[in-house]
């Protein structure tokens, strides 16, 4: 049972214009949420995290947007440039429940960025 | 600063086979985390080390285990590999195992 689910395979951006990754779950008792970026033969990076006390964090480019009634959270990058193409995974933990702060993984998006 | 290293990159087994996999954190972390990542999904939690203690364990079977040294770095154990076992095998250090987790480049086994 995927407790954390990226249904879109790939995505593909015109340079400038908005990204969107969306990332939905079914455990309730997540609580933090977080986006890694991943290129080729190089490990996952954090780029951006949410608690679920919180609807919206920014950082630069990047805002992550969190619906819990809707269990479901957005990447947003704006403006999509080259360098961003790589693969999106968005993870997710239960932080109350886990005291090894276990992160539940999507399969990811692979985002495309076309120039 | 160095970030983390795994070694080795890549590795080839055979099937029954045993195999070893090592990881050196950050300067400073002393919390590790193992994840296994198969082709076309996201990583899957193994062990996370904390102080040298096992911390938290995922879904594995018991052919897989793991320690952590007195310098934190640690070893990934997995015996009688199976073709299943093929996966990138990501570690991740951490300076108390509560996020803030920084990832090294794997190490890609292939088991034929």
């Amino acid at each position: 049972d995927q407790q954390v689910k990226q249904n879109s395979p790939s995505l593909s951006v015109q340079e400038g214009r908005i990204s969107i990754l969306n990332c939905d779950y079914t455990n309730s008792m997540f609580d933090y949420f977080l986006w890694y970026k991943k290129y080729p033969a190089e490990g996952p990076t954090f780029l951006i995290s949410i608690s679920s006390i919180k609807d919206k964090n920014e950082d630069g480019r990047f805002t992550v947007f969190l619906n819990k009634s809707a269990k479901h959270l957005s990447l947003h990058i704006v403006p999509s440039q080259p360098g961003d193409s790589a693969v999106y995974f968005c993870a997710a933990s239960a932080r109350l429940l886990d005291s090894n702060y276990q992160l539940i993984w999507g399969a990811g998006t692979k985002l495309i960025i076309k120039p | 600063d160095a970030g983390v290293t795994q070694s080795p990159t890549h590795l080839i087994k055979t099937r029954g086979q045993h195999v070893t996999l090592r990881c050196s954190p950050i300067s400073g972390h002393k919390s590790v985390s193992w994840y296994q990542q198969v082709l076309g999904q996201g990583p899957q939690f193994i062990f996370q080390y904390y102080e040298k203690e096992e911390r938290g364990r995922g879904n594995f079977p018991d052919r897989f285990s793991a320690r952590q040294f007195p310098n934190y770095s640690s070893e990934l154990n997995v015996n009688a590999l199976l073709l299943g076992d093929s996966a990138l095998y990501l570690c991740a250090s951490s300076l108390t195992g509560n996020y803030g987790y920084t990832f090294g480049s794997g190490t890609r086994l292939t088991v034929v």
